[in-house]
């Protein structure tokens, strides 16, 4: 059974399109988190919530709007694709966002999104 | 804001020889966690290794050890015994023990390239 799994693999999709991407987590953690990777395989936090509440928004253009509906989900809506949207998006959980503990991220295997 | 630097694109390292990846970052914090993340060609991310900046004591998994130099921010990643399957791309990342959100930064990646 998967930890964190993420749906789909690909999306192929044309610019101006609205899509989204799912991801849910099976470890029970608190905190579930977006990060981005582009073309040159740069690792980037967009978003983490911890119990459906926002906590990071590392100013990611108001297009992306991430959605945490409990907190085994957190999806990622992404309005008016645009070309430099392409990218691989990793979905994420911890147990909680706390700083003074381990906390270890584990990732989903990622959606590569390409956007004509 | 805390940065994290690979000064190695790439890297060979022939099978069963060592290799050691090279990390630096900059924090102006006390306390803060290191990783070592791999990510293979199938794009999943998978830790490798963790270290704690109050342990002076560096982290060791099987094959996998840090060298980790507090004074000089430095957090290398040494490979013993190389195996095919250890080929991939590896990130450092650095994570606040003094901020809530669990924010991973990431370095560049290095990608490792095994041969037999």
């Amino acid at each position: 059974d998967t930890a964190v799994s993420q749906t789909p693999k690909y999306l192929v999709t044309q610019m101006g399109n609205d899509k989204s991407i799912k991801c849910e987590q099976n470890l029970g953690h608190d905190t579930m988190y977006w990060y981005k990777q582009d073309s040159k395989k740069f690792l980037k936090i967009m978003f983490s919530y911890n119990n459906k509440e926002l906590i990071i928004n590392e100013t990611v253009p108001n297009r992306f709007s991430p959605k945490s509906p409990d907190k085994a989900h957190l999806n990622l809506h992404i309005n008016s694709l645009e070309l430099g949207d392409s990218a691989v998006y990793f979905c994420a959980s911890s147990l909680n966002d706390s700083p003074g503990t381990e906390n270890i991220q584990y990732f989903g295997a990622g959606t590569r999104l390409s956007v004509l | 804001a805390q940065t994290v630097t690979q000064s190695q694109p790439e890297m060979s390292v022939q099978e069963a020889e060592t290799v050691t990846l090279s990390c630096t970052y900059d924090t102006s914090e006390s306390d803060y966690y290191l990783f070592w993340y791999k990510q293979p060609p199938s794009r999943q991310m998978i830790l490798v290794i963790r270290q704690e900046a109050y342990k002076q004591q560096n982290a060791t998994e099987n094959r996998f050890s840090v060298n980790f130099q507090k004074a000089a921010k430095s957090f290398s990643l040494k490979i013993s015994d190389s195996q095919l399957g250890d080929a991939a791309m590896y990130f450092c990342a650095y994570r606040s023990a003094m901020e809530y959100g669990n924010k991973l930064v990431f370095g560049a990646g290095t990608i490792l390239r095994v041969k037999s």
